[in-house]
């Protein structure tokens, strides 16, 4: 069983185009996160969720917009898609508590042509 | 601001010649300081936590290290089969949530 799903693994569309990435764990974590990780594979933080709460909003532009239905779901949804959102999107999980790693997906590898 | 500055930022060597790769960190209270290996496609795959100076974990051919400023991953007799990008991150004791601050990796490469 995959702990931390993605999908789809790769996506590529249209400037000006909306997408969404979806996200499932399986772990019975309480908190969830997106991350980017661009050419040079360095690995930021975009947003965190806890049961269902935004915690983590880093300074990500507002075309991007997560939604967590519950806790076991955290989605991505990117508007008016720019060339420069060409990169790779990680979901992760981890127990609520801290002092704990996190559990990362496969990634998005979204291509924005 | 948390930083994370990994070095080399890629490394070559020949099965079975042991190295190190440092990971070199500024942050406001360490929580804890974070091992990932990353193969090409795939996500971080969790190695190790450290979460106190002097404090050292090992798995297999890899041994962590943490000192106030720094960590060391060293790999004794390396395998082509470790070759991977290797990510070291910190977690601050003040940050909400279990946030983590990625280095940009150490690209390793065992040839056989």
């Amino acid at each position: 069983d995959t702990a931390v799903s993605q999908t789809p693994k790769y996506l590529v569309t249209q400037m000006g185009n909306d997408k969404s990435i979806k996200c499932e764990q399986n772990l019975g974590h309480d908190t969830m996160y997106w991350y980017k990780q661009d050419s040079k594979k360095f690995l930021k933080i975009m947003f965190s969720y806890n049961n269902k709460e935004l915690i983590i909003n880093e300074t990500v532009p507002n075309r991007f917009s997560p939604k967590s239905p519950d806790k076991a779901h955290l989605n991505l949804h990117i508007n008016s898609l720019e060339l420069g959102d060409s990169a790779v999107y990680f979901c992760a999980s981890s127990p609520l508590a801290a002092y704990t790693e996190a559990f990362f997906g496969q990634g998005t590898r979204l291509t924005v042509v | 601001e948390d930083q994370v500055t990994q070095s080399p930022e890629a490394l070559r060597l020949q099965e079975g010649e042991s190295s190190s790769l440092n990971c070199s960190y500024t942050v406001s209270g360490l929580r804890g300081l974070f091992w990932y290996r990353q193969d090409p496609g795939k996500g971080p795959e969790f190695l190790f936590t450290l979460y106190s100076a002097g404090e050292e974990k090992e798995k297999e051919r890899l041994k962590a290290t943490l000192t106030k400023k720094e960590s060391f991953l060293h790999i004794t007799a390396p395998k082509p089969e470790d070759s991977a990008t290797y990510l070291c991150a910190v977690q601050a004791a003040e940050t909400s949530g279990s946030r983590l601050t990625f280095g940009e990796g150490t690209q390793l490469t065992v040839n056989p």
